[in-house]
């Protein structure tokens, strides 16, 4: 069955560095979705990404997915303590009902 | 104020027995969701709902139920089947069931082995 990938794993930085999470994707996608989990909370919605290409920012958080609609990247620009936590990506090979989510980049950041 | 509550927050389990965590929506969301969260294991379906007296096996369903009789209601049961059932549970709610929808997430039910 479809697979989201997501590396790396774990990425600590210190505070003022950037950071990159990366989700691919065996089969092309309808969309993807992603999500924030801070330590001992539940996953937050951030953003959805539909089109090949689009790009979306908010703030310092740069999204973007690729162009084949397999691929997908969050990118955070000048991290700092708040950024902390676990980052998924989420997508959907159709218009089906079931998102399937990668494992997660958990992101550290010291001050 | 809106959102989807769960409880209990934490759980004991003893062997053989089953136990049964609660959510509740009042977003008026039609889908909601079970998953599963382990260190390390991201999130892994185990059943949905797209809308009332009707739901879907996940990815990992074997040793659980559900069942959806109001549109707030989304209880699942941990069977004594289920052999290694100690993780933390999340339960999700969207508008509608299609993928193009974002989920709502509860607190979560971390579920423990006694």
């Amino acid at each position: 069955g479809q697979q989201v990938m997501q590396i790396p794993q774990y990425q600590h930085v210190q505070e003022g560095e950037d950071f990159t999470t990366y989700c691919n994707s065996s089969t092309t996608l309808s969309n993807i979705q992603w999500y924030k989990q801070r330590p001992g909370g539940h996953p937050v919605f951030l953003i959805q990404l539909v089109k090949s290409g689009e790009v979306k920012k908010q703030k310092r958080l740069t999204f973007q997915f690729g162009e084949a609609k397999k691929n997908s990247s969050l990118h955070i620009t000048a991290t700092q303590t708040t950024d902390v936590g676990t980052y998924f990506c989420a997508g959907s090979s159709n218009s089906g009902y079931a998102l399937n989510f990668g494992k997660g980049t958990s992101l550290l950041v010291t001050p | 104020d809106g959102g989807i509550t769960q409880s209990p927050k934490y759980l004991f389990r003893k062997e053989g027995q089953n136990v049964t965590l609660s959510c509740e929506q009042n977003l008026n969301h039609d889908a909601m969701y079970w998953y599963r969260q382990d260190p390390g294991q991201g999130l892994r379906l185990i059943y949905y709902s797209q809308i009332v007296n009707d739901f879907q096996k996940g990815d990992i369903a074997e040793g659980y139920s559900v069942s959806r009789e109001k549109k707030e209601s989304f209880p699942l049961t941990v069977t004594s089947a289920q052999k290694n059932p100690t993780a933390f549970y999340l339960c999700a709610s969207s508008v509608s069931g299609l993928t193009s929808q974002p989920q709502h997430f509860g607190d979560g039910t971390r579920l423990s082995i006694l």
